[in-house]
């Protein structure tokens, strides 16, 4: 299984600065069809996750655009720009390329200063 | 507005069955994969098993493999879980999630299995 670990394991950050999250994965998770199958998941405190990036760098759908997602390989990030009171909770990737399973990276907990 | 709502958790002896549900509304059910993903008290999330659109094929992590089967109904727009021989380690929020791009994308509140002796 690819093993996906993140860092740092925990973060505080203050209002409207910027944060950041390393994902890296024990092997390329570049798919065979040339597409990178890693995902970006935020989860409050309480309440289920939501996905915020897919493959790598695509927003969903009312992510805001303060979220971005970079990298490629083994090495990915999650970008806060302006870290907002809202965006406290848990931050997972995931990786699908090499499943199954999907396998989740432990979690990154953000919390504000 | 896409919706999942799981039941059917509750507790169950250790080596017990349970049968989780989820029923979805807002989308095209039969067009989707859709799979499980679970969450140990304070642990992280562990996907858990997925089904393509025909249920014809389902897909397991290793340590439910042979103990947990999904499965759905297109005509109900119904998924779910089969779970034999319940272990402590099983004991978890389980979430019904819809994938899209190869990946959860939205997500049920979840319902809680406490599997104890």
């Amino acid at each position: 299984d690819a093993v996906l670990t993140q860092s740092p394991l925990s973060l505080s950050v203050t209002l409207g600065q910027p944060a950041s999250i390393s994902c890296r994965s024990s092997q390329s998770l570049v798919h065979r069809d040339g597409t990178t199958h890693l995902y970006w998941f935020h989860q409050r405190p309480g309440q289920s996750p939501r996905r915020l990036i897919y493959k790598v760098s695509n927003r969903d759908s009312g992510v805001p655009d303060r979220f971005s997602g970079s990298g490629s390989g083994t090495d990915f990030t999650l970008r806060i720009s302006r870290v907002e009171a809202e965006d406290v909770g848990i931050y997972y990737c995931m990786q699908g390329t090499y499943w199954p399973p999907h396998t989740f990276g432990p979690g990154t907990k953000v919390d504000i200063k | 507005e896409v919706q999942l709502v799981e039941s059917g958790g509750g507790l169950v002896q250790t080596g017990g069955s349970l049968r989780l549900s989820c029923a979805v509304s807002g989308f095209t059910f039969s067009g989707y994969w859709m799979s499980w993903v679970r969450q140990a008290p304070g642990k992280g999330l562990e996907w858990v098993a997925n089904i393509n659109q025909g249920g014809s094929e389902g897909f397991y992590v290793d340590s439910v493999k042979g103990r947990f089967t999904i499965s759905r109904d297109n005509a109900k727009n119904s998924l779910y879980l089969q779970m034999n021989r319940l272990r402590d380690d099983d004991t978890a929020v389980y979430y019904c999630t819809r994938e899209l791009y190869g990946a959860p994308e939205d997500w049920g509140p979840g319902t809680l299995v406490t599997v104890s002796s």
